[in-house]
């Protein structure tokens, strides 16, 4: 699977947006980006996808560079409860078989009240 | 719609010992996978199991063993027990037949190997 880049971790204050930045240079045409985060005590949970176009949908945007070399997570409002280990993940489904999530260290997200 | 759901939360056993975890996948899924987290790392795959068979495999020793029932529930089975096994282990459910976007993630169970 292809690697992705995030930063650390990332600081917001509560009812502002948060951009969540995602580097992944060595994207195949074929590899979908999506957004994992995992609030503490819990398992991962499924965020957003997109391959090429801008996606909305309940809980985030995601916004993809033209050349698809990076994207954003955005948050309009963030909320206690976003604070989270967000993780960006690239799938190859091409193969017919991408079975699994390859996940890095993610970025700690910190909601200030 | 129930969610995913693993059993115990909770397990404490010596070096040496086997473990198993349980995990029952949310209604409709026939895919179940499982990882593995250490403290302060990202989940790692272990393996995927799809309508009963095994479907791929991460970098896991053969101690590292599963099963897939015809509800779809499974299991994950480690022997042998090592300190470094001790984690939080994470099992996924998803549809299978179409693309996979979406995995839905239990809570974990946290196994401490004394």
């Amino acid at each position: 699977d292809a690697k992705t880049t995030q930063p650390n971790s990332m600081e917001s204050n509560e009812e502002e947006p948060v951009h969540l930045p995602c580097n992944h240079s060595t994207i195949s045409g074929t590899d979908y980006i999506h957004w994992y985060r995992q609030l503490p005590s819990q398992g991962p949970e499924y965020v957003i996808h997109g391959l090429t176009s801008n996606v909305n949908n309940r809980m985030a945007s995601l916004a993809i560079a033209e050349d698809r070399k990076s994207s954003t997570l955005i948050l309009h409002r963030a909320t206690l409860r976003d604070a989270a280990v967000y993780y960006c993940i690239l799938r190859d489904f091409s193969g017919g078989s991408n079975y699994k999530l390859t996940f890095g260290k993610g970025t700690l997200l910190t909601v200030n009240p | 719609e129930t969610g995913v759901t693993q059993s115990p939360t909770h397990l404490i056993k010596t070096r040496g010992q086997q473990v198993t975890l349980r995990c029952s996948s949310q209604s409709g899924h026939n895919t179940v996978s499982w990882y593995q987290q250490a403290l302060g790392q990202g989940p790692q795959f272990i393996f995927q199991y799809y309508r009963e068979e095994e479907n791929g495999r991460g970098n896991f020793p053969p101690r590292f063993s599963g099963l897939q029932f015809p509800n779809y529930s499974s299991e994950l089975n480690v022997n042998a027990l090592e300190l470094d096994d001790s984690a939080l282990y994470l099992c996924a459910s998803s549809r299978g037949g179409d693309v996979p976007h979406e995995q839905f993630f239990g809570p974990g169970t946290r196994l401490t190997v004394l």
